[in-house]
Parts: C-alpha cells; sequence; structure tokens
C-alpha cells in the first residue's frame, strides 16, 4: 500500500533563518507531488506541484522554493523565512488519473 | 477554471442531530468531487469522492454525499452526528490531470 511520510512535525525557527522540509511516498511510481500550506483560521493554499523529477510548477510568488531530486521525494526550502511564513504545511500525492489526493501528517513552522 | 463555494465556515449540531454541509462547485466540464475532514494538527483524511459513477456516494464514517448537477451542489450528509465528528471539513473539485481546488472550509461543532 502507499504512504507518504512528512517531517518534521513541528518547527520553530527565527526570522531569516533557512527552511528544509521533507515529505517522500512509498509504494507508487510517478506520483504528482503537491506542497499545501494553511495559514491559521485560512483554507489551503497550493505552493508548488510536480509532475516529474525535476518539473516543479509554482503557484504563488513568495520567498520558498521546492525541489524534486528523486521520484518520490519533494522538499520544500527557504533562504531566509519570513514571519509570513508561518503555517501548517502539507505534502500530498496523486496518481495521475487525479481522482484524489492522498496527504501527509503535516509540519506545524512558527517563525519567531 | 473549477472552483468550489462552502456556504458557512461553523456549523453547529447537537450530538444525534442531522449533519448537514454544504458546498457549490462551478466546473465547466464534468468534476470529479471529494470531501475530507481535517482533525487538529493533522492532514487531510479523504472522506468520500465522486468520479461520475453513481450519483450518491457513501463514505467512511457514517458521511455521504449526493451529486445534483441542476443544483451544482454536492453536500455532505450524516444521519446522526457524533462527538468524534468534530472537524474541519474541505469539499474539493477536480477534473482528470488538472490540480485539486479547495473550498475554504466547513468546521462543525457537535454539543453534546
Amino acid at each position: 500500500s502507499q504512504t507518504i511520510h512528512q517531517w518534521p512535525a513541528t518547527l520553530v525557527q527565527p526570522v531569516g533563518s533557512p527552511l528544509s522540509l521533507e515529505c517522500t511516498v512509498e509504494g507508487t511510481s510517478n506520483p504528482n507531488l503537491y506542497w499545501y500550506r494553511q495559514a491559521a483560521g485560512r483554507g489551503l493554499q497550493l505552493l508548488f506541484y510536480s509532475v516529474g523529477i525535476g518539473q516543479i510548477s509554482s503557484e504563488v510568488p513568495q520567498n520558498l522554493s521546492a525541489s524534486r531530486p528523486q521520484d518520490r521525494q519533494f522538499i520544500l526550502s527557504s533562504k531566509k523565512l519570513l514571519l509570513s511564513d508561518s503555517g501548517f504545511y502539507l505534502c500530498a500525492w496523486s496518481a495521475r488519473t487525479g481522482d484524489g489526493y492522498t496527504f501527509g501528517s503535516g509540519t506545524r513552522l512558527t517563525v519567531v | 477554471a473549477q472552483s468550489v463555494t462552502q456556504l458557512g465556515s461553523h456549523v453547529s449540531v447537537s450530538e444525534g442531530a442531522l449533519v448537514l454541509l454544504r458546498c457549490n462547485y462551478s466546473s465547466s466540464v464534468p468534476p470529479y468531487l471529494f470531501w475530507y475532514v481535517q482533525y487538529p494538527n493533522q492532514g487531510l483524511q479523504l472522506l468520500l469522492k465522486y468520479t461520475s459513477a453513481a450519483t450518491l456516494v457513501k463514505g467512511i464514517n457514517g458521511f455521504e454525499a449526493e451529486f445534483k448537477k441542476s443544483e451544482t451542489s454536492f453536500h455532505l450528509t450524516k444521519p446522526s452526528a457524533h462527538m468524534s465528528d468534530a472537524a474541519e471539513y474541505f469539499c474539493a473539485v477536480s477534473r482528470g490531470f488538472q490540480k485539486l481546488v479547495f473550498g475554504t472550509g466547513t468546521r462543525l461543532l457537535v454539543s453534546p
């Protein structure tokens, strides 16, 4: 069966520090991968999605970036965090058929 | 472009009462529709999905939803609320390879 792993679960980082969140999927090949952010009291905002290794599409301009170095690995990064980067970050994958996403357990990021 | 509108950011019911969470969609092509549930500080879990098969879709935890093309609706219902149903619920729409678009969410509150 397919599983998705996301870590760390919580993170407190100072303003201006770098960020690296990792997501891996097991039990499937060629998944579509996604990073979402959920700010307090708000819905889900799609940040990045990827349909293959090295292929990244950005939905929202910001100081975050994403990379997909391997088929089932998706990384969210920042060189210098802002206070506004605080939120709940969710990784998800879907099959090529697009009939539903499976989400990771999320990372709670607090920038102080 | 596809979108969903969830009516009511908060819905309150008593334990044992009917749960009705509303979702209306906008899509220029036959959509795939989804309901997800999110418990505090957790990822999203798929409750049910409509992918152009039966219009009445049954999901986990006793929830079901009916696709009504004439009303462009996909409301989520449960005959009898349980305390454990208290969570945030998201409606979402996609079509094939297109990205999932989420509504803003409805928080369900269940009182004893």
